[in-house]
């Protein structure tokens, strides 16, 4: 029962560094979402894939890219690491469509020096 | 625009009280309300998923009431457990199917 799974659950970059998070679903889901959670600002989306072959900008997108490698995964990447992506990542996956009840990977606690 | 909130922020009960949590929301014309349960420094967990046509969902100890029309969701936890501390959190989708969320509630269980 893996569900939805993030690699790496920590990770601390420098200002400018690269990186990228993997996120894989088992579940045969149809939508793929990347989320940001901050305290006091609750959880924010930054990219979604509704389906295979398509992605969409979320509510926070700005200095992310997003790869929907095939219906399992679903990468986030960050080409220039800064302060202000310190944050927990989340990736979670839904059927799609009107059902919508997310599943959530463990999450990714980035710091970013 | 559809619009999230949970109230209290935080909540601390002694052990063996029922509670409710709150969920309010804007806008009556959901699919669905999701309740999710999140320990400190772990990922978010389903609890109860209630359809917009369903009143309630039923899990072991916790009861998810919807009522559309006043715009609110309460989560009913019987008999609490310090096991059941954690933050809860409400989500609705709206209607390009993203999942609106609340700010959720800081529960604590005194033992």
């Amino acid at each position: 029962n893996a569900g939805v799974t993030q690699t790496p659950k920590f990770q601390v970059l420098k200002t400018g560094q690269s990186m990228t998070l993997q996120c894989a679903q088992d579940m045969n889901h149809n939508s793929m979402y990347w989320y940001r959670q901050d305290p006091g600002m609750g959880l924010r989306l930054i990219y979604y894939s509704a389906s295979e072959g398509t992605t969409d900008k979320g509510e926070v997108p700005n200095g992310y890219n997003v790869s929907r490698l095939n219906k399992r995964e679903f990468s986030l990447r960050l080409e220039s690491a800064a302060p202000s992506q310190t944050s927990v990542y989340f990736c979670a996956s839904s059927v799609g469509g009107l059902n919508t009840e997310a599943f959530f990977g463990q999450g990714t606690r980035l710091t970013v020096v | 625009k559809q619009e999230v909130t949970q109230i209290p922020a935080a909540l601390s009960v002694p052990e063996g009280e029922n509670l409710v949590l709150n969920c309010s929301f804007t806008d009556s014309a959901i699919y669905n309300l999701q309740w999710f349960r999140q320990d400190p420094g772990k990922g978010l967990t389903s609890l109860l998923l209630i359809q917009s046509s369903q009143r309630e969902q039923t899990s072991g100890r916790l009861n998810a009431s919807l009522d559309k029309s006043s715009g609110r969701s309460t989560l009913y936890i019987a008999a609490s457990q310090p096991g059941d501390s954690a933050t809860y959190l409400c989500a609705v989708p709206d209607s390009n199917y993203q999942l609106i969320w609340g700010a959720g509630t800081k529960l604590i269980i005194k033992p």
